[in-house]
């Protein structure tokens, strides 16, 4: 039982560039969200999926497009990569019935050049 | 729009000292207050409050709500160098399926 994992651990991009960081958890929860933290400001909800075939907005959507593959699967795309969105991405994921307990993911740290 | 604050923003203490950590929040529909404790990587939850006055006990970690002044401290007593992190707050609402985070208090425990 993995948990939640997250694909890269570390990237480097240039301004422009895309790129899809992956997440997937095997403890079967219904809701992922996807965060980013950067220092001083906490986490953010970027996007979130509430169930299989649903996703929505949280508060810093712009610049991000989300895919709910499957139950297991949430993926965050960045399609044109900015210096401003260098940061931590957090995935994370919960149950139906508690869904305040989070599980997160290690993160990915993100560099855009 | 909903807000969660957390103060002080970053403090060092010595071991053994005691820490209070405190996160007021403004949110319409409230359900619950969550603590987070976060060292290199992902936050690991620690506390979840519902009801308020109703202290909550892990070790050397406790946590109490205060619906009425919407706030919340953590306490932690006897620190030691591994409780240096950064603490989180969030607080979940009862329409809607997310958490909305402070923005941490970094603690730092020196030997």
């Amino acid at each position: 039982n993995a948990g939640v994992t997250q694909t890269p651990k570390f990237q480097v991009l240039k301004t422009g560039q895309s790129m899809t960081l992956q997440c997937a958890q095997d403890m079967n929860h219904n809701s992922m969200y996807w965060y980013r933290q950067d220092p001083g400001m906490g986490l953010r909800l970027i996007y979130y999926s509430a169930s299989e075939g649903t996703t929505d907005k949280g508060e810093v959507p712009n610049g991000y497009n989300v895919s709910r593959l499957n139950k297991r699967e949430f993926s965050l795309r960045l399609e044109s990569a900015a210096p401003s969105q260098t940061s931590v991405y957090f995935c994370a994921s919960t149950v139906p019935l508690l869904q305040e307990t989070q599980y997160f993911g290690p993160g990915t740290r993100l560099l855009v050049l | 729009e909903d807000k969660v604050v957390q103060s002080p923003l970053s403090l060092v203490v010595h071991e053994g000292d005691t820490v209070t950590l405190n996160c007021s929040y403004e949110v319409t529909n409230f359900r619950s207050l969550l603590w987070y404790k976060q060292e290199k990587k992902a936050p690991t939850f620690l506390f979840m409050l519902t009801s308020s006055g109703i202290e909550k006990k892990s070790g050397r970690l406790s946590s109490i709500l205060d619906k009425k002044e919407l706030f919340s401290i953590l306490n932690i007593t006897a620190t030691q160098t591994g409780d240096s992190a950064i603490y989180l707050c969030a607080v979940f609402k009862a329409a809607g399926n997310k958490l909305t985070f402070g923005g941490g208090t970094r603690v730092l425990v020196k030997p």
